[in-house]
């Protein structure tokens, strides 16, 4: 069965550093989104992405952040400055024409 | 704006017997409302989705949840719980209006069953 990938599984980078987060959507799929969980939070939706355009985001998903579709194949999310409140595990996210969601097995970024 | 509702945090039940994880749910339209369950360490994997139709829907696992519009609320029963099924579940929703398809979800409950 077709899943969403996720590289690294875990990040530590030092505060004010770039990061760059991939995701390897299902491949069929034309809608990406990217979601937090800080620790012992809920899952807070970041921002989605279709046609090579955002199409909805959330204001955590500020300037320091964005996200590209390089290629065919690829979806990241770039901090461009992490802060020590940017540590969270960060899933990808993508759906085709239905409605769920499936969702990737997170990359955690811990920011010291 | 949309939210959800998970009012138990933790729900212990027998193995054999039946569960059930509470979920309410505001949106200004109509919902789409899905089910998700996190195992340690793995990503949200989907359970299952009511979009329109018959309100009792199925999804894997043996699971099922009931859309009570009258009461906002979608909540996840199983009939016989398994030692398996202990993990984390999260419900979510969607505004059917929502053009960016955004998820919007509870703080989650833990399930534990036990032998």
């Amino acid at each position: 069965e077709p899943e969403v990938t996720q590289t690294p599984s875990h990040q530590v980078t030092q505060m004010g550093q770039e990061v760059i987060l991939r995701c390897v959507p299902i491949s069929n799929h034309l809608y990406f989104y990217w979601y937090r969980q800080i620790l012992g939070q809920k899952v807070e939706f970041l921002v989605s992405f279709y046609n090579n355009e955002i199409s909805e985001k959330s204001e955590i998903f500020d300037d320091q952040f964005s996200v590209e579709r390089p290629d065919g194949s690829n979806f990241t999310l770039k901090i461009r400055s992490t802060k020590l409140e940017d540590s969270a595990m960060y899933f990808c996210a993508s759906r085709a024409s239905s409605h769920e969601q499936y969702f990737g097995p997170g990359t955690r970024l811990t920011v010291t | 704006a949309q939210s959800v509702a998970q009012p138990e945090d933790q729900v212990n039940v027998a193995e054999g017997n039946p569960l059930t994880v509470k979920c309410t749910y505001s949106v200004s339209g109509n919902p789409y409302l899905f089910w998700y369950v996190q195992y340690p360490n793995r990503g949200l994997q989907f359970l299952l989705k009511y979009i329109t139709g018959d309100n009792l829907v199925k999804g894997s696992y043996g699971f099922e949840a009931e859309f009570n519009k009258s009461q906002t609320s979608f909540h996840l029963k199983k009939p016989s719980a398994l030692v398996s099924d202990s993990a984390l579940y999260f419900c979510a929703v969607r505004d059917m209006g929502n053009a960016g398809n955004m998820l919007t979800f509870g703080g989650g409950t833990r399930l534990m069953v036990k032998p």
